[in-house]
């Protein structure tokens, strides 16, 4: 079935340190690929998106490309701050045919922590 | 603006009481859903509301009452829970691409639940 592999952390990081949270999905279809940051105590938020392949989703200095070739969509950034101590969670949708909205299928989540 | 509001922020209730959530979203997207999260875990879809008709419930216990009184409102209506049922509850909207695309869901901050 679909699904979304990101390692699970926790990753533990020094401020201005390039990072990289790897994440692979399995798909029938043609998804789309996002990922969302959890803040301590905060719902979700959408941080970057792609839908078709070879798109670059960026963010707030966070980037990751879909790649279809190799069923991944890596999240990275080039330095990390302080701020960005949180759960990162990689997720795939599948198109919208015949009521299959619904279908947010999410990795464990990836918990950052970032140190002065 | 891609805003959806949760209240209350924080709900403590017994197990015989009949308590209820809210969600509000001012996006005019016509596709809605419940989630609740556990600690340390990704979001589970519990339901799906399109064009304010359920259109996905995820084997939910009957204690569980979802309501679309309107199309930018959702509710969770709670009876007779359990302790395990303690949780952060999230609410999304997305535009419900019906017929094609992979709809982009934006999450509320959630409701943080303890059935004592």
């Amino acid at each position: 079935g679909d699904s979304v592999t990101q390692m699970e952390g926790p990753v533990t990081l020094s401020e201005e340190a390039f990072l990289t949270i790897n994440c692979t999905y399995t798909a029938t279809g043609y998804p789309s690929l996002f990922w969302y940051v959890q803040y301590p105590g905060e719902g979700l938020q959408l941080l970057l998106k792609a839908t078709k392949a070879d798109d670059k989703g960026s963010n707030k200095g966070f980037e990751a490309t879909y790649r279809k070739e190799t069923t991944s969509f890596h999240l990275e950034k080039g330095s990390v701050q302080v701020s960005d101590s949180a759960v990162y969670f990689c997720a795939l949708s599948l198109p919208n045919y015949g009521g299959s909205q619904g279908n947010l299928i999410f990795g464990k989540g990836t918990k950052l922590s970032v140190k002065p | 603006d891609t805003e959806v509001t949760q209240t209350p922020k924080h709900l403590v209730m017994g197990m015989t009481n009949k308590k209820s959530l809210k969600c509000e979203q001012h996006m005019g997207h016509r596709a809605m859903y419940w989630y609740k999260q556990k600690a340390k875990k990704p979001p589970e879809l519990m339901f799906v509301y399109s064009y304010e008709k359920l259109s996905i419930n995820e084997s939910v216990p009957s204690r569980f009452s979802p309501e679309c009184p309107n199309s930018s409102l959702l509710n969770l209506h709670l009876h007779a829970l359990q302790p395990e049922d303690s949780a952060l509850y999230l609410c999304a909207s997305s535009q419900d691409l019906a017929g094609g695309g992979a709809d982009t869901q934006y999450f509320g901050p959630g409701t943080r639940l303890t059935v004592l």
